[in-house]
């Protein structure tokens, strides 16, 4: 498999609820990143979390990160019809985005 | 003003043909990315370019073949295309630091559709 693989592959919560979706990667890093992308359009970054980092937040994200289990998290709360996407994580080590989480929120 | 910009966004073409996708970032960035997408949403780099020099060369035919004519500009030509080859194409940019690349900025995408 390949580096930055997100879990789950799909999500579907309502409007409001928390969503949670998990990144595992298998080599050291320096930082992860996580990415959004919308249907049919190129992806935007929304965080970055280095490895010496534990927990970051921004706005409605908050990012982990366990570098002795090689994984992150992404939670995002009050979620919002239009946090539909699709969510990436990626590591400086490979670049590799793979499938993503598609995500639904349901209004 | 938009920050990466690819050309053409949609290109429709026969098996056999050759063809060329075009970015151009102007955010003074100095590393450049090609990644492919193809139809199940599987997202994989392609090609990397740090100041015109390639730092990134994964697993792609040669029949791919990247070209940095300078740090604000990474194109893709690509020669006798194959129905595989349909997917959309992102073009993205970063500074380069220590720790690795920094925020990548994405452009929209070419639609790629080989018949």
């Amino acid at each position: 498999s390949q580096q930055g693989e997100e879990d789950p592959q799909a999500l579907s919560i309502q409007e409001g609820e928390n969503a949670t979706m998990n990144c595992s990667y298998k080599t050291s890093i320096n930082n992860l990143q996580w990415y959004r992308q919308n249907s049919g359009r190129g992806l935007v970054h929304l965080i970055l979390i280095r490895s010496n980092e534990r927990e970051k937040h921004s706005g409605r994200l908050r990012v982990t990160l366990d570098t002795s289990k090689k994984s992150s998290s992404l939670l995002i709360t009050a979620s919002r019809a239009a946090d539909t996407a699709s969510y990436f994580c990626a590591t400086d080590a490979r670049y590799i985005f793979g499938t993503g989480t598609r995500l639904k929120v349901l209004a | 003003d938009t920050a990466v910009s690819q050309t053409p966004k949609y290109l429709v073409t026969q098996m056999g043909n050759d063809k060329s996708i075009k970015c151009e970032q102007n955010l003074g960035h100095d590393t450049m990315y090609w990644y492919k997408q193809d139809s199940k949403k599987f997202l994989k780099i392609m090609f990397s370019y740090n100041n015109k020099e390639l730092i990134i060369n994964e697993t792609v035919p040669n029949r791919f073949s990247p070209k940095s004519p300078d740090k604000a500009h990474l194109n893709l030509h690509i020669n006798s295309l194959e129905l595989g080859d349909s997917a959309v194409y992102f073009c993205a940019s970063s500074h380069r630091s220590v720790g690795g690349p920094g925020e990548q900025y994405f452009g929209p995408g070419t639609r790629l559709t080989v018949t």
